[in-house]
C-alpha cells in the first residue's frame, strides 16, 4: 500500500515558535521525500526535499529530520512567521522511477498568530 | 510564474455535461502529470504522461480521461459530471519521472 499519513491535520502557533509536522511512509522503495507548500489559490510550489542517506536537511528557518529505520520524516520551521501560513504537504516517491508519481500526505494547515 | 500553464482557472458546469481542462508543460518537461484536489481527499494522483505515453494510473474514474500530445501538451477529459467531481485540478510536469516536479495554479472545476 502506497500511502503517506501526515500529522497534525492543521496547527496553530505564535509567531518565532517552532512548527513541526509529521509524516509517516510504508513503502521502503521510496527514496525521495520532498515537503510542499500551498498558499490559497496557488498550486503547490517544493519547499524543501530529503534523500534517505541523510538524516537531516535546512534550508534557512525548514529542516526536515529524516528517521529511516522508523519510515517517519518532519518539518521543523523554526521562528514561524505570519507569512508561512499555508497548507503544508509532505510527499513520497521513488526517485528516477519509471513512473515517478507523487504520493501526498493529506496536508495540514498551518496559521501563525502574530 | 512557474512556468505550467492551466486553463481555464474557473470552470462552472452543470451535472452531466463533459469538459476539458488544459496544460501545457514546463519548456523542456516531457512528463505530466495530473492530480485532483478536494477539501476531505488532499492531493489525488489521477494520471501520468511521458513523452506522449500514458506510465501511470492512480485515482482516476472511468469518466475521466487524459492524453499527452505531439507538442507534449495535455488534455484531461471530465465527462458526464457530478457534484463531487468538483474540485480543484493541478497539473505538474517534470523532465523526466521523478525528477523535480512543478505545479500549475490549477484549474478549479464546480459542477452544479
Amino acid at each position: 500500500q502506497q500511502q503517506v499519513k501526515q500529522s497534525p491535520q492543521s496547527l496553530i502557533v505564535q509567531k518565532g515558535g517552532i512548527s513541526i509536522i509529521n509524516c509517516a511512509y510504508e513503502n521502503t522503495a521510496f527514496d525521495y521525500f520532498p515537503w510542499y507548500q500551498q498558499f490559497p489559490g496557488k498550486g503547490p510550489a517544493l519547499l524543501i526535499a530529503i534523500r534517505p542517506d541523510v538524516s537531516e536537511k535546512k534550508e534557512g528557518r525548514f529542516t526536515i529530520s529524516f528517521n529511516k529505520s522508523a519510515k517517519q520524516f518532519s518539518l521543523h520551521i523554526m521562528d514561524s512567521q505570519p507569512g508561512d501560513s499555508a497548507t503544508y504537504f509532505c510527499a513520497a516517491l521513488v526517485y528516477g522511477g519509471s513512473q515517478g508519481n507523487l504520493i501526498f500526505g493529506k496536508g495540514t494547515k498551518l496559521s501563525v498568530k502574530p | 510564474d512557474s512556468g505550467v500553464t492551466q486553463t481555464p482557472k474557473h470552470l462552472i458546469t452543470a451535472t452531466g455535461q463533459r469538459v476539458t481542462l488544459r496544460c501545457s508543460p514546463r519548456s523542456g518537461d516531457l512528463s505530466v502529470y495530473w492530480y485532483q484536489q478536494s477539501l476531505d481527499q488532499g492531493l489525488q494522483f489521477l494520471i501520468q504522461y511521458y513523452n506522449g505515453e500514458e506510465r501511470a494510473k492512480g485515482n482516476i474514474l472511468e469518466r475521466f480521461s487524459a492524453q499527452q500530445f505531439p507538442d507534449l501538451h495535455s488534455e484531461l477529459n471530465l465527462s458526464s459530471l457530478e457534484l463531487g467531481d468538483s474540485a480543484l485540478y493541478f497539473c505538474a510536469s517534470s523532465a523526466r519521472p521523478g525528477y523535480g516536479y512543478t505545479f500549475g495554479s490549477g484549474t478549479r472545476l464546480t459542477v452544479v
